[in-house]
């Protein structure tokens, strides 16, 4: 089953405006990555947040954890055509091999569509 | 860039036959991890390794499906026979020793589309 579930399942806006994507998810976690997705093609990796973390910034990417409700959002800024894909939450639970990391569980995904 | 490499890229074999498909790692990552994704179940994990020992692999079909490692360049999933329902895209991803890095995450190929007709 999908540790995460992402919201909403597609959005579409025109460039220029900001694109926000929210995902849930059951367990506790060690981090919790973003992964973007082309058509047709492999995944991206965006960003990580650790899980005592609460917020990290990547050029035009912001996003934040909380995990006291379980939850974390995608902020894409100033959006542009070539940011049209699917975006993935993923979280990593860690293991228990005593690692502080382990497999991830993907959500279903947003599909982004940015207007020209 | 590095880059995880995974042949074929497109495979339409028939139903019974048997499929293997091949990634190659990234160079120094010993964490290995075989997805497939499809509209309907999106992304699902079936095996993880590490260091060539699989941690898990609950997600796999163990009737049909097979993974391993014959060496750290190298990890198969094999299916035999191989059905319709297998028809998806099936994901490799390598990553470093240490985990993740904040700014690197895990490392995917490209893919193998499967078709079983």
């Amino acid at each position: 089953s999908q540790q995460g579930e992402e919201d909403p399942q597609a959005l579409s806006i025109q460039e220029g405006e900001n694109a926000t994507m929210n995902c849930s998810y059951k367990t506790s976690i060690n981090n919790l990555q973003w992964y973007r997705q082309n058509s047709g093609r492999g995944l991206v990796h965006l960003i990580l947040i650790r899980s005592n973390e609460r917020e990290k910034h990547s050029g035009r990417l912001r996003v934040t954890l909380d995990t006291s409700k379980k939850s974390s959002s995608l902020l894409i800024t100033a959006s542009r055509a070539a940011d049209t894909a699917s975006y993935f939450c993923a979280t990593d639970a860690g293991n228990a091999g005593g690692t502080s990391y382990g497999k991830l569980t993907f959500g279903q995904g947003t599909i982004l569509t940015v207007h020209p | 860039d590095a880059r995880v490499t995974q042949t074929p890229r497109h495979k339409v074999t028939e139903m019974g036959q048997e499929v293997t498909m091949r990634c190659q790692p990234i160079l120094g990552h010993n964490t290995v991890f075989w997805y497939r994704q499809t509209m309907m179940q999106g992304l699902e994990l079936l095996a993880y390794f590490r260091n060539r020992a699989p941690l898990d692999d609950s997600g796999m079909p163990k009737d049909r499906f097979s993974a391993e490692m014959p060496d750290a360049t190298l990890a198969t999933l094999k299916i035999q026979p191989s059905e319709p329902r297998d028809s998806a895209v099936y994901f490799c991803a390598s990553g470093p020793n240490r985990g993740p890095l904040p700014g690197n995450g895990y490392t995917f190929g490209s893919g193998t589309r499967l078709t079983v007709v």
